[in-house]
């Protein structure tokens, strides 16, 4: 079973529609969780993190955490073209006294598509 | 966030060869990460490098194949020693400051 799973894609939708990328873990001591977004030819870029359950929001991206579900999600709402990139779900585990770990686990990402 | 800046961004090497990877990141971090990610995957932690120790490495990587050193807070090299075409990878420095930040990638071809 992989430690991350998101859900298989390539997801398409059309402009201004929600898009919606799901990830689940199997280490149920996880804290920290991140979405990046990956284009072609380029590394990987933060676009949210999310520690404790519930949504966190920033613009048009929500993230959504489910500790008890080991699941958390990405929406991206009023999609456009240029939102159209590998999705990547990462978790790393903290120790008590909040010091990373640092060791991120990466899911095999999910390629969306923004059509117009 | 972090800046950090890796180089070079790319190489095309002769198989048997060695390449060394440098990471420069803009201020002291404690901990420094290599991730490599070969075509069409995702990213997968080759080792953790903390300054002044060795590094930690992940099952599946061992030191003679990649090793890295860590001289000060702001810099590592991941070396890839021996090169094989299995070897053509996206390899990326990462720092940590409560986020995961990515350098710019050094995409290695191995022919």
């Amino acid at each position: 079973q992989k430690e991350v799973e998101q859900n298989s894609g390539p997801l398409s939708v059309p402009e201004g529609a929600i898009a919606s990328l799901n990830c689940t873990y199997s280490d149920r001591g996880s804290q920290s969780f991140f979405w990046y977004r990956q284009y072609s030819g380029k590394s990987p870029e933060l676009i949210m993190s999310i520690y404790s359950n519930g949504d966190k929001e920033d613009g048009r991206f929500t993230a959504q955490l489910n500790k008890a579900s080991q699941y958390v999600s990405l929406l991206i709402r009023d999609s456009q073209p240029s939102d159209s990139a590998t999705y990547l779900c990462a978790v790393n585990t903290r120790n008590a006294g909040g010091t990373s770990y640092g060791k991120l686990t990466f899911g095999q990402g999910t390629i969306l598509t923004v059509h117009p | 966030s972090a800046v950090i800046s890796q180089k070079p961004s790319r190489d095309i090497c002769q198989r048997g060869t060695s390449l060394t990877i440098q990471c420069q990141v803009d201020s002291q971090v404690t901990m420094m990460f290599w991730y490599r990610q070969q075509p069409g995957q995702s990213l997968t932690l080759i080792a953790t490098a903390n300054q002044g120790s060795e590094a930690t490495y992940e099952s599946g990587f061992v030191i003679d194949k990649f090793p890295i050193s860590r001289p000060n807070l702001t810099f590592s090299t991941l070396t890839v020693s021996n090169m094989s075409p299995e070897d053509s990878s996206i390899y990326l420095c990462s720092v940590d400051r409560t986020e995961a930040f990515f350098g710019q990638g050094t995409r290695l071809t191995v022919v």
